[in-house]
């Protein structure tokens, strides 16, 4: 597609639930990346995906959280029992090659009651 | 490990006023540099970068910035502002291979009055 896609745009789920957010990247950007943007903290990096692989995923905040890409495309994120804590907007984003600028997508807002 | 300083959280300012919005990092390797620009409940949108060559690079809607190696500094700036440049501005670095991951700065909301 034209640009990064991700679904759900709005997601308000009980504590204690799974949760799963999609992200479709650009066509042939084979570097993928998921962010969290909480009020006040700015973007924390969380997962980075080369191809179907995740050669970087310090940021991860604990096993709750787990991430997969699959045909070098589609990405999931999956937030396990969620917690209130967890109530951000997660932003995926891509990038063409190295050097290039990311194009981020309009994110999800997760909102955990 | 990088890190990336906004010095200012929030900077208020006048129409057709100049305004400077800081940003320091600090990398023990080489960097590009961005800014990004998150207008009201939209995503987040590249402003202009710094990838090698000339210290001064021009990016969009009439923004520069300039590269000082020696202060590890990125400053953004626009000799004249409109009231359609009130947003949210995220300062970046991005390591040069590796997973070449973006570490943002908590970011400075312009806001631009009339």
């Amino acid at each position: 597609g034209a640009g990064v896609s991700q679904s759900p745009s709005n997601k308000v789920t009980e504590k204690g639930k799974d949760v799963e957010l999609r992200c479709d990247p650009i066509s042939g950007h084979t570097a993928l990346y998921w962010y969290r943007q909480s009020l006040g903290q700015g973007l924390e990096f969380l997962i980075y995906f080369q191809g179907n692989s995740a050669p970087d995923k310090s940021g991860l905040p604990s096993d709750r959280f787990s991430a997969e890409r699959t045909g070098g495309s589609v990405s999931t994120l999956t937030i396990q029992r969620t917690q209130q804590e967890d109530s951000a907007v997660y932003l995926c984003a891509t990038r063409q090659g190295a050097g290039y600028g990311y194009t981020f997508g309009s994110g999800t807002r997760l909102t955990v009651v | 490990a990088q890190s990336v300083t906004q010095l200012d959280s929030q900077v208020p300012v006048f129409e057709e006023a100049p305004v400077e919005l800081r940003c320091n990092y600090s990398s023990s390797v080489s960097v590009y540099l961005f800014w990004y620009v998150q207008y009201p409940n939209q995503g987040l949108q590249l402003l202009l970068k710094y990838l090698s060559g000339s210290t001064l690079v021009k990016g969009i809607n009439g923004f520069e910035a300039e590269f000082n190696k020696s202060q590890t500094s990125f400053h953004l700036r626009k000799p004249s502002v409109h009231i359609s440049d009130t947003a949210e501005y995220f300062c970046a670095v991005q390591t040069q291979g590796g997973s070449e991951k973006l570490v943002f700065g908590k970011g400075t909301k312009l806001t631009v009055n009339p």
